[in-house]
This record gives structure tokens, C-alpha cells and sequence, in this order.
């Protein structure tokens, strides 16, 4: 069975640095390319960045272009996404998602962690 | 990159079909066969309901279909149940190499 777990979500203040962690189980995690995907308090989903299953290519969206780093670790079956120069608008849950093997969308998702940017 | 634009809200009595847009460009929906829809149930974690524009993954209910005309894809839920009732998102790739999202349509089900 996939499971997805996000961890690492914290309150930090403006300017400041968090790095997220999504441990994989129960599928070949580096025959996979990942996902992560964003969604502020109340509002719609936003895709933040994708990665491949090697780790590359590597995608970002213009909002954290030059400030996120997408990454992944296949011997710890993880993914990681390092955030920095934190803003007030990346306050948002942040789900981890697992993209189809031979098909082009999000087949498996984590259950989200909090990012909170507030002084 | 702009979200795909859908309608903020879509209702139905149990039983009838409803359909939500999701009107993109020709640099995403137009331009790809690679729109997908997925359900939010309120404080859950997304679920893929359609991808590929029409298909549907193992365990979705046949009464999910999905379809795309030009830049507009739709997602069309016959024999509406109280358990339908979700925020729902499309999703396309882009010419760019990346993802974008629709604005999400909350469906009632009254």
C-alpha cells in the first residue's frame, strides 16, 4: 500500500528557512517521479515543484523559482523540499505527491504538513 | 502561469448529472491530452478521480467521466450521492514543463 507522510512543517518568520521531508513506502520509490504541491488556508491547490526519478529534470513554479529546492534521497525512499527567503504567502499545507508511473497526473498524496510564516 | 479557470460553485440533486468546466489555453489543455481532476473532501488529502482527460484510475466510480473540447476540459458526475459532495481541481501540464491547477469548484449536492 502507498503511504506518503510529510514531515517538518513549523511556524517561521518571514525571511527564515525550513526544509520539508516526505518518507515513501510501499512502492519502488526511484521508479517514481514526485510532486509537491501547496494549498494556503482556505484556498486552492498550487504545484510547487517536481522532480524525476533520478532526480532530475527538476521543475519549479515562478512564485518559489530561486528560493525552493526541490531534492530526493532513493536510498531513504524521501523526498525534501528546502525552503528559503520565506514569505507570508507560502503559508500553506504542503502535500507531497506521488506522480503516475506511465501516466501524466498525481496518483498517490501524503496527508500535508503545516508551513506557517508569521512574525 | 495563470490557474485554469472553473466555476466557483456547481449544485445538483441526488440522481441528476453535473458538469464542471475548466478553461485553460493553448500552451496547457489545448495543448496537451494531459488534464486531470481530482476530489478534495473537506480536511482530506486530494484523490486523483481523472486523468489523462478521461480515464478513470482503478477503484473511481464509472459515474466520473471526463472530457476536453479545444482549451475547455469538463468533468461530468452522473447519478449525483450526498458522498459526491467536494471541492474539485483540475489539473494540466504545460508547454513549460510544469503544472498548473484550476481554481476549484465546490460541488453541492442539495
Amino acid at each position: 500500500q502507498v503511504q506518503l507522510v510529510e514531515s517538518g512543517g513549523d511556524l517561521v518568520e518571514p525571511g527564515g528557512s525550513l526544509r520539508l521531508s516526505c518518507a515513501a513506502s510501499g512502492f519502488t520509490f526511484s521508479g517514481y517521479s514526485m510532486t509537491w504541491v501547496r494549498q494556503a488556508p482556505g484556498k486552492g491547490l498550487e504545484w510547487v515543484a517536481h522532480i524525476g526519478s533520478s532526480g532530475s529534470p527538476m521543475n519549479y513554479a515562478d512564485s518559489v523559482e530561486g528560493r525552493f529546492t526541490i531534492s530526493r534521497d532513493n536510498a531513504k525512499n524521501s523526498l525534501y523540499l528546502q525552503m528559503n527567503s520565506l514569505r507570508a504567502e507560502d503559508t500553506a499545507v504542503y502535500y507531497c505527491a506521488r506522480d503516475g508511473s506511465a501516466t501524466v497526473d498525481f496518483d498517490s498524496w501524503g496527508q500535508g504538513t503545516l508551513v506557517t510564516v508569521s512574525s | 502561469q495563470s490557474a485554469l479557470t472553473q466555476p466557483a460553485s456547481v449544485s445538483g440533486s441526488p440522481g441528476q448529472s453535473i458538469t464542471i468546466s475548466c478553461t485553460g489555453t493553448s500552451s496547457d489543455v489545448g495543448y496537451y491530452n494531459f488534464v486531470s481532476w481530482y476530489q478534495q473532501q473537506q480536511g482530506k488529502a486530494p484523490k486523483l478521480m481523472i486523468y489523462e482527460v478521461s480515464n478513470r484510475p482503478s477503484g473511481v466510480s464509472n459515474r466520473f467521466s471526463g472530457s476536453k473540447s479545444g482549451n475547455t476540459a469538463s468533468l461530468t458526475i452522473s447519478g449525483l450521492q450526498a458522498e459526491d459532495e467536494a471541492d474539485y481541481y483540475c489539473s494540466s501540464y504545460t508547454r513549460r514543463s510544469t503544472y498548473v491547477f484550476g481554481t476549484g469548484t465546490k460541488v453541492t449536492v442539495l
